[in-house]
C-alpha cells in the first residue's frame, strides 16, 4: 500500500514565523502535490513537483515555497506565516507524469497561525 | 460551466436508502475525472478515475457514470451504510495539464 506521511497532524505557529511542513511518500512516485483545504472551498493546489528539484506553481502559490531534494520528500515552506494561512494542508503523490493516475493523500496538517 | 461544481453541498440519507449526487465540469479539453472519498480524520482516498465518455465504474455498492460531452458525472451509492458517511470530492484533469481542479464536495451523512 502507498503511504504518504506528513510530519505533524496539528501545528500552532505565530505570525512571522518560518514554518516547514514535511511530506514523505514510500512508493517511488514521481509527482507530489501540496494543497490547502478551507471551509466552503475545494482543495486548492499550492505547488506541485514532478521530479527532484523541479517545482511548478499551482493556483495559490503566493506566500509559499517548496523544496524537493529527494524523490520521496516534498516540503512546503511558509517563509513568514500569516493568519490567513491558517488552514488544513494536504500532501499527495501520484505515480508518473503524463499518465492518468489517482493521487494518494497524507492525513493532513491542521495549521493555526496566531 | 467554468469550474468544477458539486451538488448538493450536503445530504442526509437514511441507512438502507440509495442516493446519488452530481459533479459538473467544463467539457472542453477534458482528460479525466477523479472521485475521492474523504472520511473525517482520515486521508482522502480515490474511488474512481474515469476518462471515456459513457464510462461506468463500480466498487461494491458505489458506482459512477461519466458524460464528457455535457460535462457531468454522477456518483451512486446503493443501500447506504453508516460507513458511507464522508465527503465525496470530484476533480477534473484537463488535457495537457498536470493539475487536478477539485469541486467543493458533497458531505454525506447516513442516519442509522
Amino acid at each position: 500500500d502507498v503511504k504518504v506521511t506528513q510530519s505533524s497532524r496539528y501545528l500552532v505557529k505565530r505570525t512571522g514565523e518560518k514554518v516547514f511542513l514535511e511530506c514523505v511518500q514510500d512508493m517511488d512516485h514521481e509527482n507530489m502535490f501540496w494543497y490547502r483545504q478551507d471551509p466552503g472551498l475545494g482543495l486548492r493546489l499550492i505547488y506541485f513537483s514532478y521530479d527532484v528539484k523541479m517545482k511548478e506553481k499551482g493556483d495559490i502559490p503566493e506566500g509559499y515555497s517548496v523544496s524537493r531534494e529527494k524523490k520521496e520528500r516534498f516540503s512546503l515552506i511558509l517563509e513568514s506565516a500569516s493568519t490567513n494561512q491558517t488552514s488544513m494542508y494536504l500532501c499527495a503523490s501520484s505515480y508518473e507524469r503524463g499518465r492518468v493516475n489517482e493521487q494518494f493523500f497524507g492525513p493532513g496538517t491542521r495549521l493555526t497561525v496566531l | 460551466i467554468l469550474n468544477v461544481e458539486q451538488s448538493p453541498q450536503s445530504l442526509h440519507v437514511q441507512e438502507g436508502d440509495s442516493t446519488n449526487f452530481t459533479c459538473s465540469f467544463p467539457s472542453s479539453n477534458f482528460y479525466a475525472l477523479h472521485w475521492y472519498r474523504w472520511e473525517t480524520a482520515k486521508s482522502p482516498e480515490a474511488l474512481f478515475v474515469m476518462t471515456l465518455n459513457g464510462d461506468e465504474k463500480k466498487k461494491g455498492r458505489i458506482s459512477a457514470t461519466l458524460n464528457t460531452k455535457e460535462g457531468y458525472s454522477y456518483l451512486y451509492i446503493k443501500g447506504s451504510q453508516p460507513e458511507d458517511s464522508a465527503t465525496y470530492l470530484c476533480a477534473q484533469l484537463l488535457f495537457g495539464n498536470e493539475k487536478l481542479t477539485f469541486g467543493t464536495g458533497t458531505r454525506l451523512t447516513i442516519i442509522p
